[in-house]
């Protein structure tokens, strides 16, 4: 089966840098995407990682690591509006379903 | 212009109903999901659909039945609803199986009485 691991809650100060780590386990898979979430809203995508290395893509950054089964979120200059719950999921190689991580709750505060 | 459109966006209906959700999404995606999302937050897939045909069926009650008329719609009905079916359920679309990038609807919360 796959599974993935993520801190429950982060919290961090406007204009800081916050890293949201990842590790997983899986017999295979396509690639490790990255999700954000504001309460009581939809999930919406934010980076994905087919290939060992750094993703950027504005203020978020996206590593992946196969060797280490692990990957993180790197958000700079945090804004309030960043608070939200991040989810980190797996494209599985049978089937191509998506399987996400319990989700991280970042709060930034002022 | 909603990408993944679903209704109703709130639904609130006695144990032993039976309800259903729609779910339309005009981004020519071939592939379709229903997500349920529970109150810890988790995210676990039901079901998913390329082209019409099922593809992924996570060990869900077979009180839930989806169906897929064409690409563009999955819609979920549900019989004999019980109190722990109460969630947000949302659907979403990718281009193909496996498509790095997943598309959500807005949810639709549905509460058990």
């Amino acid at each position: 089966g796959q599974s993935l691991e993520q801190p429950s809650e982060v919290t961090a100060v406007e204009g800081a840098i916050v890293q949201i780590n990842c590790t997983y386990q899986t017999s295979g898979f396509y690639g490790l995407s990255w999700y954000q979430q504001h309460d009581g809203g939809a999930p919406t995508f934010l980076s994905y990682n087919a290939l060992d290395g750094l993703e950027e893509t504005g203020r978020f950054s996206s590593f992946l690591s196969r060797s280490d089964s692990y990957g993180y979120l790197l958000l700079q200059e945090l804004q309030l509006k960043d608070s939200a719950s991040f989810f980190c999921a797996l494209t599985g190689n049978q089937g191509g379903k998506l399987i996400f991580g319990q989700g991280t709750e970042l709060s930034v505060k002022p | 212009d909603t990408a993944v459109s679903q209704t109703p966006k709130y639904l609130v209906t006695q144990m032993g109903n039976d309800k259903s959700i729609k779910c339309e999404q005009n981004l020519g995606h071939d592939t379709m999901y229903w997500y349920k999302q529970d109150s810890k937050k988790f995210l676990k897939i039901m079901f998913s659909y390329n082209n019409k045909e099922l593809i992924i069926n996570e060990t869900v009650p077979n009180r839930f039945s989806p169906k897929s008329p064409d690409k563009a719609h999955l819609n979920l009905h549900i019989n004999s609803l019980e109190l722990g079916d109460s969630a947000v359920y949302f659907c979403a679309s990718s281009q193909e199986v496996g498509g790095n990038t997943i598309y959500f609807g807005e949810g639709s919360w549905l509460t058990v009485v």
